[in-house]
């Protein structure tokens, strides 16, 4: 059974880069497709983008300027960059894995960022 | 882009009754890769249905889902207490991967 678990700065700075490593256990980053999905408070689940486990992505185009998903399997966990963030970026952020792309069966329980001075 | 619109907003029935979500896109989705998430109050969402109709691994058989190219339905046959939640549609057709934007299923 993977499970997935969000860690980084619950707080971000307007105009700063947010980070989020999800450390993968009871599998491997090097199967399976591994994303980030975010929903902003009392919102709905917007897909921020994945990366394969060979290594290619795929990101939203509404973020992809601004979005890098990269995976270290020397720490088994992939990581999520979003830069120059503003306050419309205040979300849960949730990881996501599934052996084929495009749905999620297992997830993080989500981590909270905002985003404020 | 393809748009994904849910009805109704919110759905009012009581335990056992029985529901009926729907899910409407914009234009066709690829080989009727339409799937279905249960979200509780704090948690993250739970796959159910992908596919369109097929059901996860561990989904009880009161959950079903139907539908093709553009119409789509999310059957909860005989509501259990844990099924009051928010449900959402998700497309995996196209790029890039939309969701609707929930149906809030309630205690009536």
């Amino acid at each position: 059974q993977v499970q997935l678990q969000e860690t980084g700065p619950g707080l971000v700075k307007p105009s700063e880069t947010l980070s989020l490593n999800c450390t993968v256990s009871g599998g491997s980053v090097s199967s399976h497709y591994w994303s980030w999905i975010r929903q902003p408070p009392g919102k709905g689940l917007e897909w921020i983008g994945y990366i394969s486990y060979s290594g290619s992505t795929s990101y939203n185009p509404s973020l992809k300027s601004r979005v890098t998903i990269s995976l270290d399997t020397s720490k088994n966990q992939f990581s999520l960059k979003l830069s120059s963030v503003t306050a419309v970026d205040t979300a849960v952020y949730y990881c996501g894995s599934n052996p084929h792309e495009g749905v999620w069966t297992y997830w993080g329980q989500g981590t909270l960022v905002t985003v404020s001075s | 882009e393809i748009v994904l619109t849910q009805s109704p907003g919110t759905l009012s029935l009581s335990p056992g009754e029985r529901a009926t979500l729907s899910c409407m896109a914009s234009q066709t989705i690829a080989n009727n890769y339409l799937a279905w998430y249960r979200q509780k109050p704090g948690q993250a969402p739970r796959l159910l249905i992908y596919g369109a109709a097929r059901r996860a691994t561990g989904i009880p058989d009161r959950f079903s889902g139907s539908g093709s190219g553009t119409d789509f339905t999310l059957t909860i046959s005989g509501l259990e207490p844990e099924d009051f939640a928010v449900y959402y549609c998700q497309q995996y057709g196209s790029s890039p991967r939309t969701f609707g934007q929930g149906t809030k299923l309630e205690i009536k």
